[in-house]
């Protein structure tokens, strides 16, 4: 299993906001930047935020990275219907020598 | 606005290789900013990054440690592709694979396939 920990599903109503955390180590979040993806069904992985709490160009400013030592947050204000997906953390691994994915949380919008 | 466009057979022996392709266009295999990822994805593994391979003057290729010892990656620049090859497969190499792309350092893995849903089955 990862070394990257999420927890498995976070719920919400719509208009509220969420945070998903992801709890690492000193080889992984604690010395690398932090990546985020949206996972809609039956498609690729989408990059949501790099660097830790940088928004590709096309992301809404709904979503916000964080990180403070050896976990890092995702943020989505504002929640929609649309959000409804697998969002996973991934940073650098030192011991991998590559990047580690998150377990991986499911957000479900009530 | 960069693509990449997946190839290969969806069903592989075991103990075979398993082999796949990924076109780009948009952007360049030997771009000296860029670097080229295969990623797959299992109900019993998740999200797996398998490998990458980049060029700085010169082409460099790194490997998750879990596979190091049957995989490659190789570039092919005369055809603006890369490719991955896993040796010696066994069931439990069953996933949906994507070749993905950090079209410069420290930007995340910006750029998808489409996936390609390989089994491992005689």
């Amino acid at each position: 299993q990862s070394v990257v920990t999420q927890p498995p599903s976070v719920s919400g109503t719509p208009g509220q906001r969420v945070t998903i955390s992801c709890s690492g180590s000193s080889s992984n979040i604690g010395s690398h930047y932090v990546y985020w993806y949206q996972q809609l069904p039956g498609t690729a992985p989408k990059l949501l935020i790099y660097r830790n709490d940088q928004r590709p160009s096309g992301v809404p400013d709904r979503f916000s990275g964080s990180k403070s030592g050896t976990s890092a947050s995702l943020a989505i204000s504002g929640l929609r219907s649309e959000d409804e997906a697998d969002y996973y953390c991934a940073p650098w691994e030192d011991s991998l020598s590559g990047y580690v994915f998150g377990t991986g949380t499911k957000v479900t919008v009530l | 606005q960069v693509q990449l466009q997946q190839s290969g057979p969806g069903l592989v022996k075991p103990s075979q290789t398993l082999s796949l392709t990924c076109a780009i266009s948009g952007d360049s295999v030997s771009s000296n900013s860029a670097a080229w990822s295969w990623v797959r994805q299992s109900p019993s593994r998740g999200l797996e990054w398998l490998g990458r391979t980049y060029y700085r003057s010169k082409w460099y290729s790194n490997y998750a440690v879990s596979v190091k010892s049957r995989i490659t990656i190789n570039p092919d620049a005369s055809k603006n592709q890369f490719s991955l090859q896993l040796k010696s497969v066994t069931p439990e190499d069953t996933a949906v694979y994507y070749c993905a792309g950090e079209t410069s350092a420290h930007t995340g893995l910006g750029v998808w396939g489409q996936g390609t849903t390989v089994t491992v089955s005689s």
